[in-house]
């Protein structure tokens, strides 16, 4: 079966250090990997995605993600966290050669950054 | 501003009231779909729609109806809506070609009693 895992359903940074929240997937062929965010009483907003090329994608509000296909992981990342960065993470998956526009959600990660 | 627009974004109904949650958008995209999003079960596809006229279920189609009379509009349906659809409901759309990434509204909090 096709999913997503987001192991860690909270992670908990001080402002000004690197975050990362972790993405696992399972998906038959080459995949296309999303990551988005929202906010409280928001909807999803797109964060940034990997097609193909390097496995190093950068993407809004300085945040990147680094694709790893033996691991099958594609992690978000940011060097240094903001408070304003706290908010409600999702990856999701689009298999490769899916007939639809589908997007396959992990379940969520929260990230709280303190001040 | 693109955008895409749901309301109503708050409701509360009760068990056997019809409803309907509209769902507009203004980029001419091909592709609509509808999310249901429960805490510890990330985001699950309702129903989609690759162009007017045509719809598809998703994950979790039961006790849902959605119609693509027009490109910008795709009304989420509930006949006889259950407390088991108190949900955040999400509309989302996209162009065509599966590189693209799907463009969400601000969310319907739904109760039903």
């Amino acid at each position: 079966a096709q999913s997503v895992a987001q192991p860690e359903d909270q992670v908990n940074v001080a402002e000004g250090n690197p975050l990362t929240v972790k993405c696992t997937y399972s998906v038959s062929g080459n995949p296309y990997l999303f990551w988005y965010v929202q906010y409280p009483n928001r909807g999803l907003q797109f964060l940034l995605k990997y097609i193909t090329g390097d496995n190093l994608v950068k993407g809004s509000y300085g945040f990147e993600a680094e694709f790893n296909k033996s691991q099958t992981s594609f992690h978000l990342k940011k060097p240094s966290a903001l408070v304003s960065d706290s908010a409600l993470y999702f990856c999701a998956v689009r298999p490769y050669g899916g007939a639809t526009n589908k997007l396959i959600f992990g379940t969520g990660t929260l990230l709280a950054v303190q001040p | 501003e693109a955008q895409v627009t749901q309301n109503p974004r708050y409701l509360i109904t009760v068990t056997g009231k019809k409803l309907t949650v509209t769902c507009s958008q203004n980029m001419n995209h091909e592709y609509m779909s509808w999310y249901r999003q429960d805490p510890g079960l990330g985001l699950r596809q309702i129903y989609y729609s690759m162009n007017v006229e045509v719809t598809d279920k998703g994950d979790v189609p039961e006790g849902y109806k959605v119609s693509r009379k027009e490109k910008r509009n795709f009304p989420l349906i509930l006949e006889s809506p259950s407390p088991n659809q108190t949900s955040l409901y999400f509309c989302a759309s996209s162009l065509p070609g599966i590189t693209g990434e799907l463009f969400f509204g601000e969310g319907s909090r739904l109760t039903v009693l």
